[in-house]
């Protein structure tokens, strides 16, 4: 079965330093990898999305992904992070056939510090 | 701008109480979805619509039901509330179809709806 593993649950960074968010699937064919945002109070908004082609993916708001089918992995990237990036992330992977499911992650949560 | 919006974003329920949760998307997407979000837990599926008064389980359908009469409205009800289904719930929407066709996998969220059961 799919699956979605986040292995940081909390991660704090200095404003303006890198970030590197992991991700760990679990699925038979090519995936269909996504990255969602939420921030206090709000819905999910997507970050970024890859379906095939480019293993790297730019998204919105300065933020990357890679995709690593050795490692079964689907890591989230920013080069220098900014105070409003704080705010909790979910990586996810499109289920089985053709339902449109997604199966997240449990979520990791950013703080930023001054 | 695809639009999902809900009717609350906060609500306060006694137990035993009939609780409706409504969605509304404005993309003519033909998938819904309703969702739970607990901390630590991610987002757990609680049941889904892929066509009008077509709807399917999710992860977690125990004490909840849905409905969808029109294909923009999805309409998520807890039968009888309980201290338990205290949670942020969320709605998605997204287009129907075939795997990798129309970006059908995206999933677009609504702001939620924080519900507390006393």
């Amino acid at each position: 079965a799919q699956s979605v593993t986040q292995p940081d649950i909390h991660i704090t960074v200095s404003e303006g330093a890198s970030l590197e968010l992991r991700c760990n699937y679990s699925y038979g064919a090519t995936p269909y990898l996504f990255w969602y945002v939420q921030s206090p109070g709000q819905g999910l908004q997507l970050l970024l999305k890859y379906f095939s082609g480019d293993t790297l993916v730019q998204g919105i708001k300065g933020f990357e992904a890679e995709f690593k089918r050795s490692q079964s992995s689907f890591n989230l990237r920013k080069p220098s992070v900014h105070w409003s990036d704080a705010a909790e992330y979910f990586c996810a992977v499109h289920g089985s056939g053709n339902t449109g499911k997604l199966i997240f992650g449990q979520g990791t949560t950013l703080q930023v510090k001054p | 701008d695809v639009k999902v919006t809900q009717s609350s974003r906060y609500l306060v329920k006694r137990t035993g109480e009939k609780v409706f949760l409504e969605c509304v998307q404005d993309m003519d997407h033909e998938n819904m979805f309703w969702y739970r979000q607990d901390p630590g837990l991610g987002l757990r599926l609680i049941y889904f619509s892929y066509d009008v008064k077509m709807k399917e389980k999710g992860d977690i359908p125990e004490g909840y039901s849905v409905s969808r009469e029109k294909k923009e409205r999805f309409s998520l009800i807890l039968e009888s509330a309980s201290t338990n289904q205290t949670s942020m719930y969320l709605c998605a929407s997204s287009f129907g179809g075939l795997a990798g066709v129309r970006g059908v996998e995206t999933q677009y969220f609504g702001p939620g709806t924080r519900l507390l059961v006393l």
